[in-house]
């Protein structure tokens, strides 16, 4: 069973850094393109960030291009978010999710951004 | 960016009727190798999204036989055959063919 657990959110300023996590398990994961997708409060669904399984291919939003970084540690089964320059309108929960077609979501991790 | 327009955006159902939500792209979802990577997503209340249908019509593994997809092209269709009480949620459209991914407005499905 594919299980991804995200964590690493928090309360921090605008302005402000955080490295998101998500580990992977029950899958191929060194196979299998990864992304990231938030959902602000009471909002729907934005897709975020992908990266292909090796990491050589890196996609995003252009909300979010140039102040997030998406890389994975293979060797850990492990996907991150780099977000740096938060705004307030960057505050929700962040959800990872397996492959080109988000066949599977974590539970999410909350970010709030407010001073 | 692709645009993904659900109808309707709030779907009160009795039980055991079924329901039908629309999802129109603004360009045709079709790739390049013939595929058309549209699909379909249900979150329940306080869960995480849970997809259901990918590349129009097929079904994920578990998701009960009530549920089919449909379209082609810029037109795309889930239909419940009969709700039930657990069908509660919001469904999202999404398609992963062009970037960036673009998600539908959400489609919120309640019991009268």
């Amino acid at each position: 069973e594919v299980q991804l657990l995200e964590s690493g959110g928090d309360l921090v300023q605008p302005g402000g850094s955080l490295r998101l996590s998500c580990a992977a398990s029950g899958l191929s994961f060194s196979s299998s393109a990864m992304n990231w997708v938030r959902q602000a409060p009471g909002k729907g669904l934005e897709w975020v960030s992908t990266i292909g399984g090796s990491g050589n291919v890196t996609l995003y939003a252009d909300s979010v291009k140039g102040r997030f970084t998406i890389s994975r540690d293979n060797s850990k089964n492990t996907l991150y978010l780099h977000m740096n320059g938060l705004r307030v309108e960057d505050a929700a929960v962040y959800y990872c999710a397996r492959d080109w077609q988000l066949a599977n979501w974590g539970q999410g991790t909350l970010v709030t951004v407010s001073s | 960016d692709v645009v993904m327009t659900q109808s309707p955006l709030s779907l009160p159902v009795t039980l055991g009727q079924p329901a039908s939500i629309s999802c129109r792209s603004s360009q045709s979802l079709v790739y390049s190798d013939g595929n058309t990577y549209l699909n379909w997503f249900q979150q329940r209340p306080g869960q995480s999204p849970r997809r259901l249908i990918y590349k129009v019509s097929k079904r994920d593994s578990g998701v009960p036989d009530r549920f089919s997809g449909s379209g082609s092209g810029t037109d795309f269709t889930l239909k419940i055959s009969r709700v039930e009480a657990e069908d509660v949620g919001v469904y999202y459209c999404m398609q992963a063919t062009r970037w960036p991914r673009t998600f539908g407005q959400g489609t919120k499905v309640e019991i009268k």
